[in-house]
C-alpha cells in the first residue's frame, strides 16, 4: 500500500529565504508523486506534478520537487519565499497500478512566511 | 468558470439531523471522489466514484452515503451526523485512464455538528 509522510507540520521561513518541504513516500511499484497548496478557506490547487519524465518537476509561483527514487523522497523547494507563499502544501501520491487511480494525500505541511 | 462546484458553503448541524452535500463538474470527467479534512490528517477519502454508475468505499466510509446520480453530479449524505463528522469536505475529479493526471478540488463544505 502506498503511503505519504510530510516531516514537520509548521515551517516558518523569513520572506526570502529557502523554502523546503519534506515528503517522502512508500510505492510498491513507481509512483506518479503530485504537490498541492491549500490557501486559507479554499479549495486544494495542483502545484505541480512528477510523471515519469524528468526528475527535477518545475511547478507554478516557482516551486519546483525533485524526484529521488533511492530515497524515496520528493521534496518542495523555492529559492525566494514571498509573504503570499504562506500556505499549507500537500503531497500526495498515486501507483501507476491502482484501478481507482487514488491520491493518498501526507497530513500536510504549513507554511509560515515572516516578514 | 469549469471546475468543480460544492454546495453547501458552510453548514452547521445538530446531532442526528441528516443532510447531503452536493458536488458537481462541468469537465467531462470520469471519476469523482469526496474527501474529508481534518487538523494534521491531510485528506481521507470517504467514497470514490470511478465511473458513472459505480461507487466504492474509501478510507473512512463509516457514516456516509453517496450517489452517482449522473456524470456531472456526486452527493454525499450524511444520514445521522455526528460531532465527529465535523470536518472540511472536499469534492474532486479527474479523468480516468491517464494515471499522471492531477485531480480538480472544489472549494469546500466547513460541516460543524453540534
Amino acid at each position: 500500500a502506498q503511503s505519504v509522510t510530510q516531516l514537520g507540520s509548521h515551517v516558518s521561513v523569513s520572506e526570502g529565504a529557502l523554502v523546503l518541504l519534506r515528503c517522502n513516500y512508500s510505492s510498491s511499484v513507481p509512483p506518479y508523486l503530485f504537490w498541492y497548496v491549500q490557501y486559507p478557506n479554499q479549495g486544494l490547487q495542483l502545484l505541480l506534478k512528477y510523471t515519469s519524465a524528468a526528475t527535477l518537476v518545475k511547478g507554478i509561483n516557482g516551486f519546483e520537487a525533485e524526484f529521488k527514487k533511492s530515497e524515496t523522497s520528493f521534496h518542495l523547494t523555492k529559492p525566494s519565499a514571498h509573504m503570499s507563499d504562506a500556505a499549507e502544501y500537500f503531497c500526495a501520491v498515486i501507483e501507476n497500478n491502482n484501478a481507482g487511480n487514488m491520491l493518498t494525500f501526507g497530513g500536510g505541511t504549513r507554511l509560515m512566511v515572516k516578514p | 468558470n469549469a471546475g468543480v462546484t460544492q454546495t453547501p458553503k458552510f453548514q452547521v448541524l445538530k446531532t442526528g439531523q441528516s443532510m447531503t452535500l452536493q458536488c458537481a463538474q462541468d469537465m467531462n470527467h470520469n471519476s469523482m471522489y469526496w474527501y474529508r479534512q481534518d487538523p494534521g490528517m491531510g485528506l481521507r477519502l470517504i467514497y470514490y466514484s470511478a465511473s458513472e454508475g459505480t461507487t466504492d468505499k474509501g478510507e473512512v466510509p463509516n457514516g456516509y452515503n453517496v450517489s452517482r446520480l449522473n456524470k456531472r453530479e456526486f452527493s454525499l449524505r450524511l444520514e445521522s451526523a455526528a460531532p465527529s463528522q465535523t470536518s472540511v469536505y472536499f469534492c474532486a475529479s479527474r479523468m480516468t485512464g491517464i494515471t499522471n493526471y492531477g485531480y480538480t478540488f472544489g472549494s469546500g463544505t466547513r460541516l460543524t455538528v453540534v
